[in-house]
């Protein structure tokens, strides 16, 4: 079974400055994918970052990159050059590859909470 | 294009009682999928379709059903509301197969008295 474990219940980092949020998973398929998604205090999910499992360079999404280390099953989210809109609640999810009627569930992380200080 | 979209966006229903959330999406998605969100819990799969007339069971069924009679359409029924069903609940598409990104609805705030 897939499980994700994000440690980090709370964060807090200084405008401007660099953050990482972690993320580590556990799952047996050798294909699979990464996500990051951020969810303001107005409550609409919205997809920041994605890795792919066979990808061999770490993805980037403008301030965004995902810090993939495979064998150690981590996908941590760094955040640079933080603003005051980047608080909010970050999810790591991960999803097995699908095919034909096979749906590929998305398994959640429970969550960071970011609070970025002016 | 609206992307995905829910209605209605909060709900008071006392137990017992039934309704149905509507979800719709625009992008030709093949797949979609009504997920719940609790507090310290992430997100969990209710229910989800990989196609018209295709639906099957997720992470936390019980209580709920579904049918997708079109591409576009995905509601999400509870047949006999519970407080345990308060919760925030999300719908979500995406591509057929692979790894596509999944985009999700604005979410319905539901409390079950």
């Amino acid at each position: 079974a897939q499980k994700i474990t994000q440690t980090q219940p709370g964060m807090f980092v200084q405008e401007k400055e660099a953050v990482t949020l972690d993320c580590t998973y556990d799952t047996s398929d050798q294909s699979y994918g990464l996500f990051w998604y951020k969810q303001p205090s107005s409550g609409e999910m919205i997809f920041l970052i994605y890795q792919g499992s066979y990808d061999e360079q770490n993805a980037t999404e403008g301030r965004y990159s995902l810090n993939f280390q495979k064998a150690r099953k981590s996908a941590n989210l760094v955040i640079s050059a933080s603003q005051l809109g980047d608080s909010a609640m970050y999810f790591c999810a991960m999803r097995e590859s699908a095919g034909g009627t096979s749906y590929g569930k998305l398994t959640f992380g429970q969550g960071t909470i970011l609070t970025v200080h002016p | 294009n609206a992307g995905v979209t829910q209605t209605p966006k909060f709900q008071v229903l006392k137990t017992g009682q039934s309704m149905t959330l509507q979800c719709a999406q625009d992008m030709n998605h093949e797949y979609m999928s009504w997920y719940r969100q609790d507090p310290g819990m992430g997100l969990r799969l209710i229910h989800y379709s990989v196609g018209a007339g295709i639906t099957d069971q997720g992470e936390v069924p019980n209580g709920y059903n579904v049918s997708r009679s079109t591409t576009e359409d995905f509601p999400l029924r509870l047949l006999s509301a519970a407080p345990s069903q308060t919760s925030v609940y999300f719908c979500a598409s995406r591509e057929r197969g692979g790894l596509n990104t999944q985009y999700f609805g604005p979410g319905t705030r539901l409390t079950v008295l």
